[in-house]
This record gives C-alpha cells, structure tokens and sequence, in this order.
C-alpha cells in the first residue's frame, strides 16, 4: 500500500533553474495540498486542491505553481528557483470531510544555491 | 486568522519519564484539533486528534483533551521510550472548510535518552 509518493527525494538546483515536484496518491482521495516546512515555521501551505478540476493558493503560493493532473496527482511547479524556496516540501491527500485523515509522502529536500 | 502556538523544544527526557507538550490555539468557532508526529526522514503521521470541546484523543499512550475554556489541546504520555523521540506538531482545521486544511504550529522536537 504505497500511500502519498513524491519524487524525487532530494534536489540541487541552481537560482534560476525550473523543476517540477510530483506526487501522487492511491487512495482515491479528493483533496490534495502542498506544505513546505522550514526551522522554526512548521509546515505551511503553498497550495491546495479541494477536488479534481480545482486548485487554491494557501499561505505562501509566490513563486509556486500546480496542476491537478488527475484524481491521483498533483504536481508542483518552481518556475525560477530562489535561495528563499529551500525548503523541504511535502505533498499530502485527505477525503472530503473535515474530520478525516490527511496522509503526507515523505518530504522532497530542495537545495536552491 | 486561525493560528497554532506551541512550546519550544528541544524537549530532552529519559527513558520512563513523563510528557508534557503544551500546545494552544487561536481559532473561532470549534475548529477540530490534531497532533502528527514525524519520525526522522519521514512524513507525518497522525498520532490522534478530537474534533469537539471535552473530547480525549488517545493512541500509542499518548493523550491530549480538547479544552475549549483554556483553548488548549496539551499531548500527555505517562512514560515514554527511547523509539518516541521525534517532532511533534500540533494542528487544527478551521471550521466550515469542508476538507482537511491543516493549521499547523511550529512543531516540538523530543529526545529520550535510555
């Protein structure tokens, strides 16, 4: 049962540089969302997408795009990569209530130098 | 907005000993509470949650009670083993989001020594 997978795991880049984080989900989930996490700071959302076909800007979306490919995935976008968006980013899947389960992938580690 | 406060850590602890981790929050209405916890290198993983005032989570014999009076949800382990060590985060989602748009706080690191 895989769960919430993100690929890849870890990644240099370069300021500038363009990459896109991939996720996808099996368990048939309507909601899926991107956090980042930072010292100090939590996890905090850089965008969200409540079901398939939608997508929203969280806390902190500049610098981000997303796509809902599918019911399964959810990918997200760095345009021009930036020291500011080091970080380690985790995708995450829920159902469509409040009180339910949100499943997080095991992170992507992104160095910008 | 709607906002999650906990403690600072390192919070460093031997084997047995007792667990306090104090978490507080800022949210209108009753928004439902939740504690994750990570294990190095990996994702979070729900440790327990409540989703109305007076309500006991409980999982692995880790404890939190929703206090809606001190607007509180402390996690509480009698005694703990050296495989908890890990980052603990509280969180909460507002309410009428309709889906699970977490809130999270800062997130509590614990270390036990054997």
């Amino acid at each position: 049962n895989a769960g919430v997978t993100q690929t890849p795991k870890f990644q240099v880049l370069k300021t500038g540089q363009s990459m896109t984080l991939q996720c996808a989900q099996d368990m048939n989930h309507n909601s899926m969302y991107w956090y980042r996490q930072d010292p100090g700071m939590g996890l905090r959302l850089i965008y969200y997408s409540a079901s398939e076909g939608t997508t929203d800007k969280g806390e902190v979306p500049n610098g981000y795009n997303v796509s809902r490919l599918n019911k399964r995935e959810f990918s997200l976008r760095l345009e021009s990569a930036a020291p500011s968006q080091t970080s380690v980013y985790f995708c995450a899947s829920s159902g469509s209530t409040v009180n339910t389960e949100a499943f997080f992938g095991q992170g992507t580690r992104l160095t910008v130098v | 907005g709607d906002s999650v406060t906990q403690m600072e850590g390192p919070v460093t602890l031997s084997e047995e000993a007792f667990l306090t981790i104090n978490c507080t929050y800022t949210a209108t209405g009753y928004p439902s509470l939740f504690w994750y916890v990570q294990y190095p290198g990996e994702g979070l993983q729900l440790l327990l949650k409540a989703t109305k005032a007076d309500d006991k989570g409980s999982n692995k014999g880790f404890e939190a009670t929703y206090r809606k009076e001190t607007t509180s949800f402390h996690l509480e382990k009698g005694s703990v083993q050296v495989s908890d060590s890990a980052v603990y985060f509280c969180a909460l989602t507002p309410v009428n989001t309709g889906f699970q748009k977490l809130v999270f706080g800062t997130g509590t690191r614990l270390l036990v020594s054997p």
